[in-house]
């Protein structure tokens, strides 16, 4: 089956430093990666919507400046929280959606990212 | 505006009883619907997905229904046990879009 890996699970960092969490499609090539954001207790909120090639779409009130999103391989993208601060503090998880086969038009989700800002 | 809502928003169940676990979407377009799973500070494991021309699909002790028509999906578990207590999640992706919306979950606890 498909798999989604994020790296890091994890990481703790100070206020007003950025912070790279990387979402790996292991097994397809995803021309489609979606981000979403996570606070306790809550549902998964759609951050952004990151294409291969192009420049990611922002929902609704997530500052694009503050979190950079980089599509650059059918595997791989990244998201940067810059200038991190507490309130960044959540749970980060990634999808792709694969080109086609399995995983054609079927999202597959990464474990997530923890991310604590001190 | 496309969404999706759960009902109830938390259950607590002794072991053993079969329950069902409800979510409801606006606008019937719809492309495929999704039930997770999700345990605390963890991600999510798919449990289950419906793609818009099924009426229900099983798995072991669960089953989930799709009825486009009235805009519903309900997942049902038998014999539910301790270790199926874990928030549940509905998701669901429209048509003419990749976008995926999700619910806000229900949360488990079955009771030993």
């Amino acid at each position: 089956g498909a798999v989604v890996s994020q790296h890091p699970s994890w990481v703790i960092c100070k206020s007003g430093t950025s912070v790279k969490i990387e979402c790996r499609s292991l097994d397809f090539q995803a021309t489609t990666m979606f981000w979403y954001r996570q606070f306790p207790k809550q549902s998964l909120m759609l951050m952004a919507t990151s294409n291969e090639g192009s420049k990611a779409t922002y929902e609704q009130g997530v500052e694009k400046d503050k979190f950079l999103i980089n599509h650059a391989s059918l595997t791989l993208s990244t998201l940067t929280v810059t200038s991190a601060h507490p309130e960044d503090s959540s749970f980060y998880i990634c999808s792709a959606v694969g080109t086609s086969g399995v995983a054609g038009e079927t999202q597959y989700f990464g474990p997530g990212t923890r991310l604590l800002v001190l | 505006k496309q969404e999706v809502t759960q009902i109830p928003a938390a259950l607590s169940v002794p072991e053993g009883e079969n329950l069902v676990l409800n979510c409801s979407f606006t606008d019937s377009a719809i492309y495929n619907l999704q039930w997770f799973r999700q345990d605390p500070g963890k991600g999510l494991t798919s449990l289950l997905l419906i793609q818009s021309s099924q009426r229900e699909q099983t798995s072991g002790r669960l089953n989930a229904s799709l009825d486009k028509s009235s805009g519903r999906s309900t997942l049902y578990i038998a014999a539910s046990q301790p270790g199926d207590s874990a928030t549940y999640l509905c998701a669901v992706k429209w048509t003419g879009g990749f976008k995926t919306i999700f619910g806000a979950g229900t949360r488990l606890f079955v009771k030993a």
